[in-house]
């Protein structure tokens, strides 16, 4: 079956440090997006891409770079990782002019 | 800029219904989505309507739209232990990319 996987799941790690957290979905699916869940404010968009080699930023991507170099993945990367990134991170993606998002299952970062 | 607000807390009784309430400030969305997340796991796309719609009803759930207003509900009818969960409103931007609101936890009692 098609789906789409986060990775890791959980994460530690301290402030400064550079941090990747993966998605790779097995639908083709040319949309695919990263969010943001934190207490009270929901899911916030940090960045998006349209297909491979295109990237746009959502409304809270500074401290955040993502680069899409094939259609399954969207690698994540925090520069210099900042207690404030310590957050929920969903990974989405969508069939192009479809309004359903297909989500991962999270990955749990925490910045020490 | 684009917003969803919903209120973040609902408790119903086992068989009540449950209205979960949203509103959206951008007019030019062409869909509006209510998403369902569980605990520990990513969110659901539970059901949606297209904005020149006004009512669309699957099984327990109803959703209603009232585009004057820019609000929309979810009614949930004969709510069970399994609808517990938090309730996203979502409106349609560009090319999929949604705009969410900050979730309704719904708890359901005996």
């Amino acid at each position: 079956d098609a789906e789409i996987t986060q990775s890791p799941r959980h994460k530690i790690t301290e402030t400064g440090r550079q941090v990747t957290l993966a998605c790779h979905q097995t639908w083709n699916h040319n949309n695919m997006f990263w969010y943001r869940q934190d207490l009270g404010h929901g899911l916030r968009l940090i960045h998006y891409s349209y297909g491979v080699q295109d990237t746009n930023k959502g409304e809270v991507s500074d401290g955040y770079s993502v680069s899409r170099s094939n259609t399954e993945d969207l690698p994540l990367t925090l520069e210099s990782a900042a207690s404030s990134q310590t957050s929920v991170y969903f990974c989405a993606s969508s069939v192009q002019g479809a309004g359903e998002l297909f989500f991962g299952e999270g990955s749990r970062l925490t910045v020490l | 800029g684009e917003d969803v607000e919903q209120s973040l807390f609902l408790s119903v009784r086992e068989g009540d219904s449950s209205v979960i309430n949203c509103t959206y400030t951008d007019s030019s969305s062409t869909y509006l989505y209510w998403y369902k997340q569980e605990p520990g796991a990513g969110l659901q796309l539970l059901t949606y309507i297209f904005s020149n719609m006004d009512m669309k009803q699957d099984q327990r759930l109803t959703v209603l739209l009232n585009k004057k207003d820019k609000h929309l509900s979810l009614r949930i009818a004969d709510t069970q232990t399994g609808d517990s969960a938090i309730y996203f409103c979502a409106e349609g931007g560009g090319y999929n990319k949604l705009i969410f609101g900050a979730g309704t936890r719904l708890a359901v009692h005996p």
